[in-house]
């Protein structure tokens, strides 16, 4: 009964390190996304992916690449982090359209970069 | 776009108080709403969701929600509080269709008090 997980929980990067933030779901959904959180500015979507080897850019796509090679997992790459993307992630996701289900989520992960 | 005013950061209450958090939607036409509630350590998870028909949408743990379309309104209330609500609850619209962006508010922070 897994639903959504990222991987890892926690993180703790320098600027211009590189990671990869995994997202696996087991519910065998169409959708997934990837937020980020930060404080006073809700949830904001990165990029989204509506099938298995499709993406697109959310609201803040930029320092951010996504990949989707198997229905299952959604990958969020950082190439050169930056102070300004500490924040928490948080993926999703959804059987049909938003508009026709709601989102699952994971429960985050917390990202530093120093 | 879709933009979500949520006017209240904090709301700290006591047990048995009733409540009401705004949200208000920046512009008409046909809106998918919803309500998520995210519990201290926890996923994000949906509360309740307006697509049509019924504007009182009633969801899980005794919350409702209206749908106000003159006053581009939808919000929760729940008649008494339990010092297990004290979460984070944001609510969502969809933008641009089935398949957009989901816009979330900045939150508000419920604290009851025992």
């Amino acid at each position: 009964n897994a639903g959504v997980t990222q991987t890892p929980k926690f993180r703790v990067l320098k600027t211009g390190q590189s990671m990869t933030l995994l997202c696996a779901q087991d519910m065998n959904h169409e959708y997934m996304y990837w937020y980020r959180q930060d404080p006073g500015m809700g949830l904001r979507l990165i990029h989204y992916s509506v099938g298995e080897g499709t993406t697109a850019k959310g609201e803040v796509p930029d320092g951010y690449n996504v990949s989707r090679l198997k229905k299952q997992n959604f990958l969020l790459g950082l190439e050169s982090a930056a102070p300004s993307q500490t924040s928490v992630y948080f993926c999703a996701s959804s059987s049909a359209g938003l508009g026709n289900s709601p989102l699952h989520f994971g429960n985050g992960t917390r990202l530093t970069v120093t | 776009a879709q933009s979500v005013s949520q006017h209240n950061h904090h709301v700290i209450l006591s047990e048995a108080a009733s409540l009401e958090l705004g949200c208000n939607y920046s512009y008409g036409g046909t809106v998918n709403l919803f309500w998520y509630v995210q519990y201290p350590g926890q996923h994000l998870q949906l509360l309740l969701k307006y697509f049509s028909g019924d504007p009182l949408v009633k969801g899980i743990k005794g919350f409702e929600a209206e749908f106000i379309k003159s006053k581009f309104s939808f919000n929760l209330r729940k008649p008494s509080v339990q010092w297990s609500d004290t979460a984070e609850y944001l609510c969502a619209v969809i933008d641009g269709g089935s398949q957009g962006n989901l816009i979330f508010g900045k939150g508000t922070k419920l604290s009851v008090k025992p």
